[in-house]
Formats: structure tokens, C-alpha cells, sequence
């Protein structure tokens, strides 16, 4: 069946740090591909968003591109801050729309 | 998007009790969907909602446990009955916004339940 799988955390950095945050997936079909963030005590916001391969989606200085040969959406920024400290997760829809499915989740720390 | 708003946002409850969460979307939409968050973990569906009909449940979930309503296409409603610690959890309602949003789900803020 479908799934996703992202890397463990927790992930500390140093603020101005390089972040990538790996997820790969299982699927049939064309899924499309998600990062939602999580800060603390709130509910999941959408990062970002591919629906088809070579799509890059963007936010805030986060990319993420649909990597179907490698079937891999990793989540990367450049310069991170400590306003990024959160839980990130991936998730797929699937070709059966009505189902998503989300990765674990990426505890981000950044530190000053 | 859609605005999404749960009441209630935090609760504290005994043994054997049951709450009802209300989850109200600002547009109509024609799935919702009510997911379990326990401490640390990721998500898990619980059921989905459609407006006039039964929810449909994932394993390991059933409706006597877990009643939900859906009355309209901007409300719904789940009950966490007969609860234990074991229910303790972050309780998400989201909703899809239909294929020309290219399936993507919304979420609430989330209520934060915990039982005693």
C-alpha cells in the first residue's frame, strides 16, 4: 500500500543553518506530495505542494521537488531560524483521493 | 484554503465521560475528515465524513466509540465516548477542498484532550 517514510529526528541546527529533512514514499498511481508544518500547541499548516513529477513547490524560503525516479519529496531551506523550530511532516494523497497518508514527523530545533 | 475553526481547543475529562468536538469550515466542502494525534506521534485517520451519509471508519476505529455527525457542508461533529487515558490525544478535523485544489486537506487548530 501507500506510505511515506521521513527521516527520524529530532534535528538540531544553528540558526543561518542549511536544513534538508529526507522523505521518501510508496504509491501506485500519480500521487500528489505535501509538507505540512506543525508549531508548537497548533494544528498542521500546508507548507507546500507537488502534484506531478519535476514540480517544485516553495514557501517561505522551503522548496521541495517531486522526485519520481527516486520517489522522494525532501524538504530543504537555506538559511533557517529559530522561528522554524517545529514538527514538519510529509504526506501523500493517493491515486484513491479520499486517503492521505503522513509521514512520522521532523522535530526541527534551531538554536540562536 | 479554508478557515477552520474546533471548539473546544482544550479540555480536561474523567474516566468514563464523553466530549463532543465541533468543527465549523467557512465555505461548504464536501469531505471532512477527523484524525487522532497522540502524544509525539504522527496522524491517524480516524474516520471520514461526508454531508448525508454514514462516516466511514478506518481499522481499528468503530462508531459506538467514536460517533460523528455531519449535518451540513460546514459542520461536523465527533463524540469521544466511554473515555480512558488511552484516549488522550490531539483530535484534528481537516477538510479536502475537491480535485481542482489538487486534493489537498485543511486543518483545524486541533483539540487537546486529556483524560484523568
Amino acid at each position: 500500500g501507500d506510505s511515506v517514510t521521513q527521516m527520524e529526528g529530532p534535528v538540531t541546527l544553528s540558526e543561518e543553518a542549511f536544513l534538508t529533512i529526507n522523505c521518501t514514499y510508496t504509491a501506485t498511481g500519480y500521487p500528489s506530495l505535501f509538507w505540512y508544518v506543525q508549531y508548537p500547541g497548533e494544528g498542521l499548516q500546508l507548507l507546500l505542494k507537488a502534484t506531478k513529477a519535476d514540480d517544485k513547490g516553495s514557501n517561505k524560503g522551503f522548496e521541495a521537488t517531486y522526485r519520481k525516479e527516486t520517489t522522494s519529496f525532501h524538504l530543504e531551506k537555506g538559511s533557517v531560524q529559530v522561528s522554524d523550530s517545529a514538527v514538519y511532516f510529509c504526506a501523500l494523497s493517493s491515486y484513491n483521493f479520499n486517503k492521505f497518508y503522513f509521514g512520522s514527523g521532523t522535530k526541527l530545533n534551531v538554536k540562536p | 484554503s479554508a478557515v477552520i475553526s474546533q471548539k473546544p481547543s482544550r479540555d480536561i475529562c474523567q474516566r468514563g465521560t464523553s466530549l463532543t468536538i465541533q468543527c465549523q469550515v467557512d465555505s461548504q466542502v464536501t469531505m471532512m475528515f477527523w484524525y487522532r494525534q497522540q502524544p509525539g506521534q504522527s496522524l491517524t485517520l480516524i474516520a471520514t465524513a461526508n454531508q448525508g451519509s454514514e462516516a466511514t471508519y478506518e481499522s481499528g476505529f468503530v462508531i459506538d466509540k467514536f460517533p460523528i455527525s455531519r449535518p451540513n457542508l460546514t459542520f461536523s461533529t465527533l463524540t469521544v465516548s466511554n473515555m480512558s487515558p488511552e484516549d488522550s490525544s490531539i483530535y484534528l478535523c481537516s477538510v479536502e477542498l475537491g480535485r481542482d485544489a489538487q486534493d489537498t486537506q485543511y486543518f483545524g487548530p486541533g483539540t487537546r484532550l486529556t483524560v484523568l
